[in-house]
């Protein structure tokens, strides 16, 4: 059974960085695309950003573009996002997903979202 | 950029309604419907613009292409009650979701 478990959320500071993590199990980690979705009180749901399986491809919001990092360490099956300048509009529920197949980037599964809430 | 309308449905149990999604510039069949309840996460109904993911009840059906799809819920059920997203796919980074259309029943 596929299993994604985020960590890391939590309340921060405007201007802050934090790093969010999303630990996979249940699948062979290092064969799909992984992504980051956000849900922001009262909005829609946002794509992030994404990372290949092997992390040659990266993509990022234009929302996000320079401040947030996606990485992964394929050895530990870990998900990453990095999250520098800490904006309140970042406040939202973060999503881990992974790709559905190889060749289909949709989320195929979800993890349960880490909340951060941006606030001084 | 991902347009879906209504923003909001309100339908009787046993009713069929039709979501809208438009592209504004080609995807191919590189469309995703999400389903989202309150407190629990995206769910995939929809991959392809037409086939249902594992485990998606035969009541949710998909079509379009290229600009144009459309979600149908026929026999609607009081689990249906969700904001219904669409998402594009196509030549990914980005992933682009629409605005999301809620469904109250």
């Amino acid at each position: 059974e596929v299993q994604l478990v985020e960590s890391g959320g939590g309340l921060v500071q405007p201007g802050r960085s934090l790093t969010l993590s999303c630990v996979a199990s249940g699948f062979t980690f290092d064969d799909y695309a992984m992504h980051w979705v956000r849900h922001s009180p009262g909005k829609g749901l946002e794509w992030v950003s994404g990372i290949s399986s092997n992390s040659a491809i990266t993509g990022y919001a234009d929302s996000v573009r320079g401040r947030f990092t996606i990485s992964r360490d394929n050895a530990k099956n870990v998900l990453y996002l990095q999250i520098n300048l800490l904006k309140t509009e970042d406040t939202a529920l973060y999503y881990c997903a992974k790709s559905l197949s190889l060749t289909i980037p949709a989320g195929g599964s979800w993890g349960h979202g880490a909340v951060v809430t941006v606030s001084s | 950029v991902m347009t879906q309308s209504p923003a909001t449905l309100s339908v009787s149990p046993g009713e069929r309604v039709t979501l809208s999604c438009r592209a504004s510039q080609s995807v191919s069949g590189g469309l995703a419907w999400y389903q989202h309840r309150p407190g629990q996460p995206p769910r995939l109904l929809i991959y392809g613009a037409s086939t249902r993911a594992t485990g998606v009840p035969a009541r949710f059906s998909g079509s379009g292409s290229r600009t144009e799809f459309s979600l149908t819920i026929s026999g609607l059920q009081s689990e249906d009650s969700a904001v219904y997203y669409c998402q594009q796919y196509n030549n990914w980074p980005p992933l682009t979701f629409g605005g999301g259309t809620k469904v109250e029943i």
